[in-house]
Order: C-alpha cells, then sequence, then structure tokens
C-alpha cells in the first residue's frame, strides 16, 4: 500500500539552527501539507501546498517556515532559525484531491 | 509557562463490542470532516470522511454520523478488534477539503479482552 514517507524519524538541532525535514508524498497525489503535534497537545495545522505554490498555511506558519517542492517527488518543511517552542512531531501529509489527506510517520524535531 | 497536556476522554470497550466515539465541533461553516486513528509514535491515519450534505457514511466496520443541527460527529466502530485500540481524532474544515484541518483532542479507545 502506498504510503508517505517522512525522514529523518527523529531530528535533534541546537537553538537557532536551520532544519529540513523531508518528505515523499504518495506518488499520484496533487496535495501537500504540514501538520505538526506537540507532545500532548492536538495536531495543528501549518500550511499546505499545491501546484507549486502554497494555498493556505495558519499563524502558525510564520517568516522562519518555508516550503518546497524541489523535485517531482520530495516535499520539505525548513525551519530557518529554530526555537525551544518549535520542539513537536511534524507530520506530512498528502491527497490526490483536496479529500481524505494521508499522514506520514512523522519526524519528532527536538531543539535544545 | 508551562505546557499543560490534553487530559483524553477514555473509552473502554470489551473486544467485540461496538464502540461509539463523539465529537463536538464550533464552525458552522465547517463542511468537510474526517476521523483519523493515531497509535502510539506513528501518525495519523485516515479512517472515513464525510461531506456536510451527507449525514451518515459507511465503510468497513466503520460508520459516521453528522448531525449539523448540533454540530456533533460520531465514529462507530463494529465488533471492536484489539488492533482498534488507539487515539481517535475528528477532524474539520471548512472549504470543502483537507486544507487547513483542525484537529480535535482525541478520545482513547481502548479494548478489554
Amino acid at each position: 500500500e502506498p504510503e508517505v514517507t517522512q525522514t529523518p524519524s527523529h531530528q535533534v538541532t541546537q537553538m537557532g539552527q536551520e532544519v529540513i525535514l523531508r518528505c515523499v508524498p504518495i506518488s499520484n497525489h496533487l496535495y501537500f501539507y504540514w501538520y505538526r503535534q506537540i507532545l500532548g497537545q492536538k495536531v495543528e495545522f501549518l500550511v499546505s501546498f499545491y501546484n507549486n505554490e502554497i494555498s493556505e498555511k495558519s499563524e502558525i506558519f510564520d517568516d522562519q517556515f518555508s516550503v518546497e517542492r524541489p523535485d517531482g517527488s520530495n516535499f520539505t518543511l525548513k525551519i530557518r532559525s529554530t526555537k525551544l517552542e518549535d520542539s513537536a512531531m511534524y507530520f506530512c501529509a498528502s491527497s490526490v484531491s483536496r479529500e481524505g489527506a494521508f499522514f506520514g510517520q512523522g519526524t519528532r524535531l527536538t531543539v535544545v | 509557562g508551562e505546557s499543560v497536556g490534553l487530559h483524553l476522554p477514555t473509552l473502554s470497550v470489551q473486544e467485540g463490542d461496538n464502540s461509539i466515539i463523539n465529537c463536538a465541533y464550533s464552525n458552522s461553516a465547517s463542511d468537510y470532516f474526517i476521523w483519523y486513528k493515531q497509535e502510539s509514535g506513528k501518525g495519523p491515519q485516515f479512517i472515513i470522511d464525510i461531506r456536510s450534505n451527507m449525514d451518515k457514511r459507511q465503510g468497513q466496520r466503520v460508520t459516521v454520523l453528522l448531525n449539523k443541527t448540533v454540530k456533533h460527529l460520531s465514529l462507530q466502530i463494529a465488533a471492536t478488534q484489539p488492533g482498534d485500540s488507539a487515539v481517535y481524532f475528528c477532524a474539520e474544515s471548512t472549504g470543502g477539503g483537507a486544507d487547513g484541518l483542525t484537529f480535535g483532542k482525541g478520545t482513547h479507545l481502548i479494548i478489554q479482552p
């Protein structure tokens, strides 16, 4: 069964450093999303991406965040200067239409 | 400040019984709803979705009911199995799609042998 793949599974970074979280969406999907889940909190929407541009973003997705689809298979989330409060599980999701987003296993980001 | 974790409601059912997990939403403009299952250390797993022009949708062993009048969503799982143990989230959005899903806090379903 096709699935969304995320790497790495766990990333530890120092505060102020840049991180790039990587995702390979399901191959025929056209809509891509990033969500995050701070430990013990709800899953929160960050950004959606379609046709090579951001289609929607939340208040969390400020200038420190960016997304890119550098080639036909990868979808990345970059955090320019990480803060302690960026520590969370980051989930990539994709969908073939605007319905039914399928999530990856997540990348646990720990900022120290 | 201190971060307070979510206190998840817990539903404990006997293996083989039916489970009903409930979700209340507040945004009357929400028109698309998804139920997700999340096992420990894994990402949310899509179970079933429903649009606001429907009040019931069935899948394999699962049924979602939507009551727009009282802004209530439920997930029924028939003949629960040990593998159904997980946290179940409802998620909603406006605009008819999975953009900008707002997740509920989840219900922890425990299956008793």
